[in-house]
């Protein structure tokens, strides 16, 4: 596989349950990102990760919550959602978090609370 | 705050050329990015200024005035596969790469 992969490509979940989305890299990038896509509204930064620590945390909701095991993987876990939270969530990686290489988006995650 | 503006929707027909505005109001810039996005897929990266001027990269060019907050995206020789959503972006002054998006401007392409 190339790119940027993203599973699940569509998840339902309700309110009370917990689901984890997963991203893989497999360009050897050292950056790693997660952004949300509502509709009629832009792309949302919610987290950036560089060589695994997190730099920036986008005053996002603590049922939101990332982890970053090695630069090829970044997850995001989710519990306690609210309809609101529904959303194509997008994973991107760059060669490295401060650079102006541009980011390579994965495929994204339809995620929808009932 | 962060301001973006870009068109909604523009319409253009096979062949023709298209202008697609973006200006911006932000606290710190360090580059513009432009970024095409087809329904149900992932953006895709067109294009990065950082410095005044016009950047060509075959049928698409884009172009920045950082005085004026103000960039274009000119497509040429329309096709049909070019009917998709353009997103304009701003790269921040952090220290790391905190880009910040216009709602994009949905092109359709007619013949």
């Amino acid at each position: 596989e190339t790119g940027v992969t993203q599973t699940p490509r569509h998840l339902v979940m309700g309110m009370t349950n917990k689901k984890s989305l997963k991203c893989e890299q497999h360009l050897g990038h050292n950056a790693m990102y997660w952004y949300k896509q509502s509709a009629k509204k832009p792309l949302e930064l919610m987290f950036v990760y560089s060589l695994e620590e997190r730099v920036e945390n986008n005053s996002v909701p603590s049922r939101f919550s990332p982890e970053c095991p090695n630069s090829s993987h970044l997850f995001l876990h989710l519990h306690t959602l609210q309809p609101e939270d529904s959303a194509l969530y997008l994973c991107a990686s760059s060669q490295d978090s401060q650079g102006g290489d541009e980011q390579f988006f994965g495929p994204g995650t339809r995620l929808t609370v009932l | 705050g962060q301001n973006i503006d870009q068109p909604t929707e523009m319409t253009a027909t096979e062949g023709a050329i298209v202008q697609i505005n973006c200006t911006y109001q932000t606290s710190g810039f360090n580059g513009l990015f432009w970024y095409q996005q087809h329904a149900g897929e992932a953006p895709t990266f067109l294009s990065y200024n950082v410095l005044d001027g016009l950047e060509e990269k075959g049928r698409f060019s884009s172009f920045l005035s950082r005085s004026k907050g103000y960039s274009y995206l000119l497509l040429k020789e329309l096709q049909m596969k070019d009917s998709a959503s353009y997103l304009c972006a701003v790269r921040l002054n952090t220290g790391f790469q905190k880009l910040v998006f216009g709602t994009g401007t949905r092109l359709l392409v007619s013949p």
